[in-house]
């Protein structure tokens, strides 16, 4: 079974800020880790994806999260927060296998405040 | 490429009544996805096909839900007497063969139960 876990319900920072969105993640084999946005009564834009590689992974809108293996992590940062980044944000994970259906965490809100 | 598409965007029904959602992938993308999205959630796996076979099904899919992929075009997603619990967002996405690398969800249909 897979799992992701996002131990934030939300997250505030002030623009201009660095942030931070946490992830972790369980998968049987090697994970396919992926992080989305959301907008209030839209559907699910596509950030960035780890499939393998380079552990820093960079991403849209000048997004990037790191992929690490030990602690089984892969948070989103982003050096300088800017208030249209406040959204709503979810980590997931897929194992490539079982038609790489996506397992979600139930969402980070981001609130950037001027 | 105009993306997914959902019709229609929102959708409120009474108790008891059938509802049908349509989703139009991204023309060249084999597999496509359902997803169902409640308040505070992360969106759960419903269902997936590739082309016309449907391969996948969560038990979140009970006997009066039933999804169709007809050609392997459009995708239906038909909810018979419907409940007051089918309230929720349905999304759609669809995916390449390297469906590993992420997919395209589209805007998504909410559906109001009342």
């Amino acid at each position: 079974a897979q799992s992701v876990a996002q131990p934030e319900d939300q997250v505030n920072v002030a623009e201009g800020n660095p942030l931070t969105v946490k992830c972790t993640y369980s998968v049987s084999g090697n994970p396919y880790l992926f992080w989305y946005v959301q907008y209030p009564n839209r559907g699910l834009q596509f950030l960035l994806k780890y499939i393998t590689g380079d552990n820093l992974v960079k991403g849209s809108y000048g997004f990037e999260a790191e992929f690490n293996k030990s602690q089984t992590s892969f948070h989103l940062k982003k050096p300088s927060a800017l208030v249209s980044d406040s959204a709503l944000y979810f980590c997931a994970v897929s194992w490539g296998g079982g038609g790489n259906k996506l397992t979600f965490g139930t969402g980070t809100q981001l609130k950037v405040e001027l | 490429d105009t993306g997914v598409s959902q019709n229609p965007r929102h959708k409120i029904t009474k108790r008891g009544q059938n509802v049908t959602f349509r989703c139009d992938p991204i023309s060249e993308h084999n597999r496509l996805y359902w997803y169902r999205q409640t308040l505070g959630q992360g969106p759960e796996f419903l269902t997936y096909f590739q082309n016309e076979a449907q391969l996948e099904k969560s038990r979140l899919l009970s006997d009066r839900f039933s999804a169709e992929r007809p050609k392997g075009s459009f995708s239906t997603l038909e909810i018979q007497r419907t409940e007051q619990g089918d309230s929720a967002m349905y999304l759609c996405a669809s995916g390449g063969r390297d469906a590993n690398y992420g997919y395209t969800f589209g805007s998504g249909t909410r559906l109001t139960v009342v």
